[in-house]
């Protein structure tokens, strides 16, 4: 079956800097890649989406790459703040039904 | 969230009985999910639908049944609660499916905290 891997442990960075977590899968590529963000108490909220055939996408501060060869998905956040900090998951789409497989998260602190 | 709500928000129950959690949406998604999130598990797919009275499987379904009589209504039920069904339940909904192209990402609501006692 399916395995998505996100680093478990928490994500320490330094405010203004580049925040890079990464997101592993195994077996087939998915047709989309997205990643969201998730607050303690809240429903995870939808930031980016990338293609299979799309090398990477941005959004403001926002970056995501995604590598079907290597079966990885970079995410940054650039010029990190303290608002940044969140759980941030990735979630795969294979297609029909757009039903979303997600990886466990990361946990992203930013401190002044 | 904007457009989906959940209840309750927040619920304990003794194991053996029966529990509804309800999803309500207001923007006439054909696409409706439940999702369960664990620690060390993420968030898993229980069921979805894709229409009124049209739904199916996700990865964890045991015990576990839905139904969709209105567009704007999914319905969760637990048959009989176990503790291993003590967990935090996510309702969502998606655009993409319902304009045949995938850009958009799910919006989900702000989730049902269940405790089987």
């Amino acid at each position: 079956s399916q395995k998505i891997e996100q680093n478990s442990e928490a994500l320490n960075i330094q405010e203004g800097k580049t925040a890079t977590l990464t997101c592993n899968y195994t077996n087939y590529s998915p047709a989309y890649l997205q990643w969201y963000r998730q607050d303690p108490g809240r429903g995870p909220v939808f930031l980016l989406l990338i293609r299979e055939n799309e090398k990477e996408k941005r959004k403001e501060r926002l970056k995501v790459t995604f590598d079907t060869t290597l079966k990885q998905s970079l995410f940054h956040i650039t010029a990190s703040q303290p608002a940044d900090s969140a759980t941030y998951l990735c979630a795969l789409d294979y297609g029909g039904g757009n039903k979303l497989t997600f990886g466990t998260g990361t946990q992203l602190k930013v401190e002044l | 969230d904007a457009g989906i709500t959940q209840s309750p928000r927040h619920k304990v129950t003794e194991t053996g009985t029966p529990v509804t959690l309800r999803c309500h949406q207001t923007e006439n998604h054909r696409y409706m999910y439940w999702y369960r999130q664990d620690p060390g598990h993420g968030l898993r797919l229980i069921h979805y639908s894709y229409g009124v009275k049209d739904t199916d499987k996700g990865e964890v379904s045991d015990g576990y049944s839905v139904s969709r009589s209105k567009t704007e209504d999914f319905l969760l039920t637990l048959e009989s609660a176990t503790s291993s069904q003590t967990s935090v339940y996510f309702c969502a909904i998606s655009e993409s499916m319902d304009r045949g192209v995938t850009n958009y990402g799910y919006t989900f609501g702000s989730g049902t905290r269940l405790t089987v006692v």
